[in-house]
């Protein structure tokens, strides 16, 4: 089964900081998924990656998928406590519909 | 944009009771929904793929008696939790794909909070 790796499974930035996370298959990805969460509440679509190479920006959130589509990462410019939340990858792997998700990384801002 | 609609949000039953949880895509047809479950400080685990017309696809450990599936058109899919325990107590969460072309966005509920007293 699809192996996502998401780390770190914890973060706890200053405000205005910037900040990495992380996200490793085992296997070569169709597609890759950034969502946000609050526990209990639903997901928030951030981006989606599917070419090797590919960068996509929003506002101060920046995720990239590396050449051989099997690593992203999530990059946050200058932090607000508005970013605080969980955050998820998923994956769809090649020949598959199903989407599995990393453990998630809690992010804390503090002001 | 698509949207796919979960009700209900909280539900408390009895334990030994049955829950129905809904999951309909608004404005495209889904020929396949999956459903998730969240443990408290736990990332999303799918449970089983739900194919319109067809038997769900359950993962390794889901007891396919316990959570039962039926996606009897391509706008909903149900998931019911019988003879429910405390320890079935989670949060659960459908998702659906616009078919479309190629690879595109996975829409989902706004999830179900489960206790089981």
């Amino acid at each position: 089964s699809q192996e996502l790796e998401q780390s770190p499974q914890s973060l706890i930035v200053q405000e205005g900081k910037n900040l990495t996370i992380n996200c490793t298959s085992s296997k070569t990805l169709y597609g890759l998924y950034w969502y946000k969460q609050k526990y209990g509440e639903g997901l928030i679509f951030l981006m989606m990656l599917q070419k090797g190479g590919e960068e996509k920006s929003h506002e101060k959130i920046t995720a990239k998928l590396d050449e051989k589509k099997q690593q992203s990462s999530l990059h946050i410019t200058a932090s607000q406590p508005s970013h605080a939340g969980i955050y998820l990858c998923g994956a769809v792997p090649l020949n598959n519909n199903d989407m599995r998700f990393g453990a998630g990384t809690r992010l804390t801002v503090k002001p | 944009g698509a949207v796919v609609s979960q009700h209900p949000s909280r539900v408390i039953c009895k334990s030994g009771t049955s829950v129905k949880i809904e999951c309909r895509s608004l404005d495209f047809q889904a020929t396949t929904m999956f459903w998730y479950r969240q443990f408290p400080k736990q990332s999303l685990m799918l449970m089983a793929t739900s194919n319109e017309g067809s038997k769900a696809t359950y993962e390794q450990g889901v007891e396919k008696d316990k959570f039962l599936i039926n996606h009897a058109s391509l706008t909903l899919s149900t998931l019911t939790v019988t003879s429910a325990h405390p320890e079935d107590s989670s949060f659960y969460i459908c998702s659906a794909r616009d078919p479309g072309t190629g690879l595109t966005e996975a829409f989902f509920g706004q999830g179900t909070r489960l206790t089981v007293v």
